[in-house]
């Protein structure tokens, strides 16, 4: 059974930095590309990043580029998203999701996704 | 402002067909497949609908899901109470080297 676990959530200033985890199980890890969408309180999701299987390709939405980063260990079956200068349009519910497809990493068909961990940037 | 431009509400009622639209251009919807996604209150997004048409195992088939040039579409037939939740379509975007989702539908079963 495929499972995906996040951690790492919590309460942190502005400008401060939180890494979320995602542990995944019940798949070959290194096979398929991941990514982390968030969702803002009351509103529709926002992809934030994609990462390949190999861990070679990464792309970032724009409103995170350059101060997230995602990253994976293939060995630990887990997915990482640094974040740094955290500003309070971040809060959200951060969810890591499996892509559907073998191999690429270009089309969101997400069939897995984890519970979500919630991030609140706020004084 | 979403880069794909879904109606912000629907509503049918039991037994009616409802569909969904969504907008985009040549950069997401005109040159990648769609896919659509289900999301429940409090509940993680689910997968309904992939490359433009497909489903996944366990989505009935009153769920479909067709594309036309820069625009996509679900539609849902048969429509039950249970199917009263949010629902996104979303993309790969060549111009932005990113996925690109839909602003989301409340669909209400009245």
């Amino acid at each position: 059974e495929v499972q995906l676990v996040e951690s790492g959530g919590g309460l942190v200033q502005p400008g401060g930095s939180l890494r979320l985890s995602c542990a995944a199980s019940g798949f070959t890890f290194g096979s398929y590309a991941m990514s982390w969408v968030r969702q803002a309180p009351g509103k529709g999701l926002e992809w934030v990043s994609v990462i390949r299987g190999s861990g070679d390709i990464t792309y970032y939405a724009d409103s995170v580029k350059g101060r997230f980063t995602i990253s994976r260990d293939n060995s630990k079956n887990t997915l990482f998203l640094q974040m740094n200068s955290l500003r309070a349009e971040d809060t959200a519910v951060y969810y890591c999701a499996k892509r559907r497809g073998f191999n690429g990493y270009d089309q969101p068909d997400f069939d897995y996704w984890g519970q979500g961990t919630l991030v609140t940037v706020s004084t | 402002q979403s880069v794909l431009t879904q109606p912000p509400s629907a509503s049918g009622t039991p037994g009616q067909r409802v569909t969904i639209s969504c907008s985009g251009s040549r950069s997401n919807i005109g040159s990648n497949y769609v896919d659509w996604y289900q999301q429940l209150p409090g509940t993680a997004p689910k997968l309904l609908i992939y490359s433009n048409n497909q489903r996944p195992s366990g989505v009935p088939d009153r769920f479909s899901g067709s594309k036309s040039g820069t625009s996509a579409s679900l539609a849902i037939s048969g429509l039950q109470s249970e199917d009263e939740a949010d629902y996104y379509c979303a993309a790969w975007d060549d111009s932005l080297n990113g996925v690109v989702f839909g602003g989301g539908t409340k669909l209400t079963v009245l």
